[in-house]
């Protein structure tokens, strides 16, 4: 079984700061995904990022990029330039390839983006 | 954009009633699942299917059920409800490439 822990509960940070989330995983499988969700307050869960264990490219989508280390199993999430909408609920999440499983989530972190 | 609709936003039900939540989604997903957030659990998985009238259970199916007639379509049935079970439920949908799961909106669940 795998396990995704989440070290930070809540994080705040000012408007226009760059934030990191951390992400600590543990498996033994070699083929996986990881992924970054957002919860905004409206609870509708919106993936942010997707990374592929077999790349070793971190991922990048607009002001978002990860650090994926994977001899660490560690999936960062980078916030580039905050905005009051990055106000949400940020998950961690993990799924082995080759299979119709479902993804194994972090408790989450509750990031706060102060104007 | 891939669309997932849950049947209800918020339901409140009663304790030993028999509790059906739908959901559909219009991408031709073959996979399906159901989840439940608890504050401070995060999500967990309740069961999920891979196609029409497959199920497999996740991590916490007891006093769940569901079924899959059509492809499009996945319920959750609480055999009767307990209060234990009022949580917010998430079901999500997913291709056999990419492994991404879109969600849909949630239902939260309150039973009294």
């Amino acid at each position: 079984a795998q396990t995704v822990t989440q070290s930070q509960p809540e994080m705040s940070v000012q408007e226009a700061e760059t934030v990191t989330l951390s992400c600590t995983y543990d498996t033994s499988e070699n083929n996986y995904y990881l992924f970054w969700y957002k919860q905004p307050p409206s609870r509708q869960m919106i993936l942010v990022i997707r990374q592929e264990a077999y790349k070793q490219q971190n991922a990048t989508e607009n002001r978002f990029s990860v650090n994926f280390q994977k001899a660490a199993k560690s999936f960062s999430l980078k916030i580039s330039d905050s905005q009051l909408g990055d106000t949400a609920m940020y998950f961690c999440a993990f799924i082995r390839g080759g299979g119709a499983d479902g993804l194994t989530f972090g408790k989450g972190t509750h990031l706060i983006i102060q104007p | 954009d891939v669309k997932v609709t849950q049947s209800s936003r918020y339901l409140v039900k009663r304790t030993g009633e028999k509790v059906f939540l739908e959901c559909v989604q219009d991408m031709d997903h073959e996979n399906m699942f159901w989840y439940r957030q608890d504050p401070g659990l995060g999500l967990r998985l309740i069961y999920f299917s891979y196609d029409v009238k497959m199920k497999e259970k996740g991590d916490i199916p007891e006093g769940y059920s569901v079924s899959r007639e059509k492809k499009e379509r996945f319920s959750l049935i609480l055999e009767s409800a307990s209060t234990n079970q009022t949580s917010m439920y998430l079901c999500a949908s997913s291709s056999g490439q990419g492994w991404e799961q879109y969600f849909g909106p949630g239902t939260r669940l309150t039973v009294t």
